[in-house]
């Protein structure tokens, strides 16, 4: 069992729909991280939380919106997707995410398709 | 830049034999940390070992070694006594400074162990 949670493990929704897809951890990490990954590609990094605050945005469409609304959630609410957005979307934690012997921890993922 | 390249798309191996998957790395920066991370087909992506830039000893973890060899600026992963189990795409990734911390991956290993 992963020690960071998401749900749903799966996700299918029209283009107009809105949804969220939610992250959980307890590990006491204060770096939190959201990620897509298509079919056999690596991880393509979307957003940094550190403290609570936004760090990173990797020019991530603003139809893709996230929110920490405490140390442990982590959220990334969604709204007028395209089909090419369906991917994995995979959440991490690291300690603080400012060393670079800090392995990220991830979850299950959250399947999503778009249609 | 920095660049991680893995150079096998896919590897046969007979359960029970060793196997070796290959990552070089490119960087400027003095200080890195080399990860392997597993990510079963199911999706979760599971860290497996670590390897610091200055670490005089190459990491170890149960079955999984790392062979750091920092000249030739390689860092393999070696899975003793492989299981039908260990069957996954496997991610080499690199964080420094210069990465801002964050993971900068190679396009993975399928792995595919036969019985």
């Amino acid at each position: 069992d992963t020690e960071v949670t998401q749900t749903p493990k799966h996700l299918v929704m029209g283009m107009t729909n809105k949804k969220s897809l939610k992250c959980e951890q307890h590990m006491g990490h204060r770096a939190m991280y959201w990620y897509k990954q298509k079919a056999k590609k690596p991880p393509e990094l979307m957003f940094v939380y550190s403290y609570e605050k936004l760090s990173i945005n990797e020019s991530v469409p603003s139809r893709f919106s996230p929110e920490c609304p405490n140390s442990s959630l982590l959220n990334l609410h969604l709204h007028a997707l395209q089909p090419e957005d369906s991917a994995l979307y995979l959440c991490a934690s690291s300690q603080d995410g400012l060393a670079i012997n800090q392995p990220q921890h991830f979850g299950d993922g959250t399947r999503l398709s778009i249609l | 830049a920095q660049k991680i390249t893995q150079t096998q798309p896919g590897m046969f191996v007979q359960e029970k034999e060793a196997v070796t998957l290959d990552c070089t790395y490119d960087t400027s920066d003095p200080s890195y940390g080399l990860f392997w991370y597993k990510q079963p087909s199911s999706g979760e992506m599971i860290f497996l070992i670590y390897q610091g830039s200055y670490d005089q000893q190459n990491a170890t973890e149960g079955r999984y070694s790392l062979n750091f060899q920092k000249a030739r600026k390689s860092a393999n992963l070696v899975i003793s006594a492989s299981q039908l189990g260990d069957s996954a795409m496997y991610f080499c990734a690199m964080s420094s400074m210069d990465s801002n911390y964050q993971l900068i991956w190679g396009a993975g290993t399928k792995l595919i162990i036969k019985p």
